[in-house]
């Protein structure tokens, strides 16, 4: 079936824009994440979802960053009133169920914040 | 989450083994050793993971040293494809550990042709 897509997959905003990322996980896979990656570092951790629980935003890098899980499938990250230190990677992650079960990620959205 | 040390890059000729170590000497006994992969304008993708015994699939060998302190991730014949940035990441079994994956700098490989 098909893989992690995300949408989309390049976004130039103007500093202070409001901006919605969109993740679209493999079919019936319970647990979400989402990462940041800035350029030359390998990806953190921002938040994570069971189903439509969000059960840990410890990595939100403040509370401009917001993301939904509604129905238990697609999730959106928000980021409001974009700031350059925002430009990044944001890659999505979706998990069948267990924990020691691969992570399968998405391509990711390239976002810069001008 | 343990932390983990990688060298920062190796370079490899086509066709020949790469091992690439990984020291992780405060992993816990209920963490899984997980290795990922990030070619260039891409996500990350899963390359294989093990606990104790040294494992095996199609694309990679990871032999786990005995106190699980190391273990290594052998690309038995690299090719240019293989080129990318190599993560070994211990994950967490306990549900109250939050399963992320705690990525840390990575080792990038370099396969000359």
């Amino acid at each position: 079936g098909a893989g992690v897509s995300q949408s989309p997959r390049y976004k130039v905003a103007k500093r202070g824009q409001d901006v919605a990322l969109r993740c679209d996980p493999i079919s019936g896979h319970v647990s979400l994440f989402w990462y940041q990656q800035a350029l030359g570092q390998g990806p953190e951790f921002l938040t994570y979802f069971q189903n439509e629980a969000q059960l840990d935003k410890s990595g939100l890098p403040s509370d401009r960053f917001f993301a939904e899980r509604p129905e238990g499938s697609v999730s959106t990250l928000k980021i409001q009133r974009t700031q350059q230190e925002d430009s990044a990677v944001y890659l999505c992650a979706s998990r069948h169920s267990r924990a020691r079960e691969t992570q399968y990620f998405g391509p990711g959205t390239r976002l810069l914040v001008l | 989450d343990a932390k983990t040390t990688q060298p920062n890059s190796m370079e490899s000729n086509e066709e020949e083994p790469v091992h690439l170590p990984c020291n992780h000497s405060t992993i816990s006994g209920t963490d899984y050793i997980h290795w990922y992969r990030q070619l260039p304008s891409q996500g990350p993708e899963y390359v294989i993971h093990g606990l104790t015994s040294n494992v095996n699939n199609r694309m990679a060998s990871l032999a786990i040293a005995e106190d699980r302190k190391s273990s290594t991730l052998i690309l038995h014949r690299a090719t240019l494809r293989d080129a990318a940035v190599y993560y070994c990441i211990p994950v967490s079994t306990i549900k109250a550990a939050g399963n992320k994956l705690t990525f840390g700098g990575g080792t990038r490989v370099l396969v000359k042709p």
